[in-house]
């Protein structure tokens, strides 16, 4: 069965500073989607990688997969207070968005 | 275009009682798929279906748990004698055919006394 696994669990970063999550695959991935869970909310979509190598942005957020498509990070530059909440990477094995979730990372921004 | 939509947010159920959260997946979409989070864990699938049929309910429990999707009308996942393990976030996602996106809906948050 397919196993992701995130790290950190949890980050606290100074404002103004850039961060890391690293999502890691047990298995060759179909896509790999990243999305932003605040508490008691909904998840809100950042991105889709489906292309080994592949890299998108959005604002301050870049998330790249790898070209064995099983590993994926998301770096935020100059980190703000709204980026704070829960991180989830979502594992997509057969084309289907039937999705494998990560535990997630909770990063909280500190002024 | 409003987006998914999940109804109740919260639900509130004793021991026994049944349970039923309502979908309305994107305007377009054909596919939905629920996940539950239970406190402190992560999303876990749990059924995926287009209008009318089940796809994928390999992460549903055997027992108690149903889910459908009309030709008219939202999804709904219907929980039979609830019970205290139940409590938890539920949430739905709809994408379109063929599409790489799913999104979410705010998530319904079933408590079982």
């Amino acid at each position: 069965s397919q196993e992701l696994e995130q790290s950190p669990q949890s980050l606290i970063v100074q404002e103004g500073k850039n961060l890391t999550i690293n999502c890691t695959s047990s298995k060759t991935l179909y896509g790999l989607y990243w999305y932003k869970q605040k508490y008691g909310e909904g998840l809100i979509f950042l991105m889709m990688l489906q292309k080994g190598g592949e890299e998108k942005s959005h604002e301050k957020i870049t998330a790249k997969l790898d070209e064995k498509k099983q590993q994926s990070s998301l770096h935020i530059t100059a980190s703000q207070p709204s980026h704070a909440g829960i991180y989830l990477c979502g594992a997509d094995n057969f084309g289907n968005e039937k999705l494998t979730f990560g535990t997630g990372t909770r990063l909280t921004i500190i002024p | 275009n409003a987006g998914v939509m999940q109804n109740p947010r919260h639900l509130v159920r004793r021991r026994g009682q049944e349970a039923r959260l309502r979908c309305s997946p994107m305007k377009g979409h054909s596919h939905v798929y629920w996940y539950r989070q239970l406190p402190e864990e992560g999303l876990k699938f749990m059924v995926y279906l287009q209008k009318e049929n089940i796809i994928d309910e390999s992460g549903m429990p055997k027992e108690r748990f149903s889910a459908e999707f009309p030709k008219e009308g939202p999804s709904i996942l219907r929980i039979q004698q609830v019970v205290r393990g139940d409590s938890a976030a539920y949430f739905c996602a709809s994408s379109a055919s063929g599409a790489l996106e799913a999104f979410f809906g705010p998530g319904t948050r079933l408590t079982v006394l």
